[in-house]
């Protein structure tokens, strides 16, 4: 059974203080591994797609990176409206379906 | 905006009542999902559709009935709410082309009494 893990729960940073979240996975035959964004009373917001240890993926302050077990999201110099909970979540074997972790809420204050 | 739309966004129901969430998509991506989310739980997939008049079953599909009569609608279907139910639901597409990538639509809350 697929499971993906993430950690920590919540994070609270200062504005422009840098931090990482991790993603941690075991899937049989990982097709992609998946972070999303999501603000609140809204639908995940698509960031990154990884698809094999090493890779990695950059969009503004945000940096994807992959290895065999896990994956973190760095968030470098972040602003207030980076605040979101960011999901993570890997498809496997033969078939699309997504497992998802529980998500890390981000809060940045000013 | 990823083309998903859901209806209705908000909905309050009371137990043993029948209920249909719909999703519709305005292109025609044969890969169609629904997933619920709950505190606790994240995003567990319900049901999903590769096609038209093709459905399988996701992790949690007791309670819920899906169809697909054509590509762009894929309605889910509670055929007698239960108070468990009450949860926020998403309906997502796959991005067809070389990557797996799914896109969410804006979600409908549902509530059971």
């Amino acid at each position: 059974e697929d499971q993906v893990t993430q950690s920590p729960e919540a994070l609270r940073l200062q504005e422009g203080e840098s931090s990482s979240l991790n993603c941690s996975y075991t899937v049989s035959g990982l097709r992609g591994l998946f972070w999303y964004r999501q603000d609140p009373g809204k639908g995940p917001e698509f960031l990154f797609t990884l698809y094999s240890a090493g890779e990695e993926k950059e969009k503004e302050r945000l940096k994807a990176t992959l290895t065999k077990k896990e994956s973190f999201l760095h968030i470098t110099a972040p602003k207030p409206e980076d605040s979101a909970t960011y999901l993570c979540a890997t498809s496997g074997g033969s078939n699309y379906k997504l497992t998802f972790g529980k998500g890390t809420l981000l809060t940045v204050n000013p | 905006d990823a083309g998903i739309t859901q209806s209705p966004r908000y909905k309050i129901t009371e137990t043993g009542r029948q209920v249909t969430l719909m999703c519709h998509q305005t292109w025609s991506h044969s890969y169609m999902f629904w997933y619920r989310q709950d505190l606790g739980h994240g995003l567990r997939l319900i049901y999903y559709s590769a096609a038209a008049d093709i459905t399988d079953k996701g992790e949690v599909p007791d309670g819920y009935v899906v169809s697909r009569s054509k590509t762009e609608n894929f309605p889910l279907t509670l055929e007698s709410a239960t108070r468990s139910q009450t949860s926020v639901y998403f309906c997502a597409i796959l991005a067809s082309g070389t990557t797996d990538t799914q896109y969410f639509g804006p979600g409908t809350r549902l509530t059971v009494l």
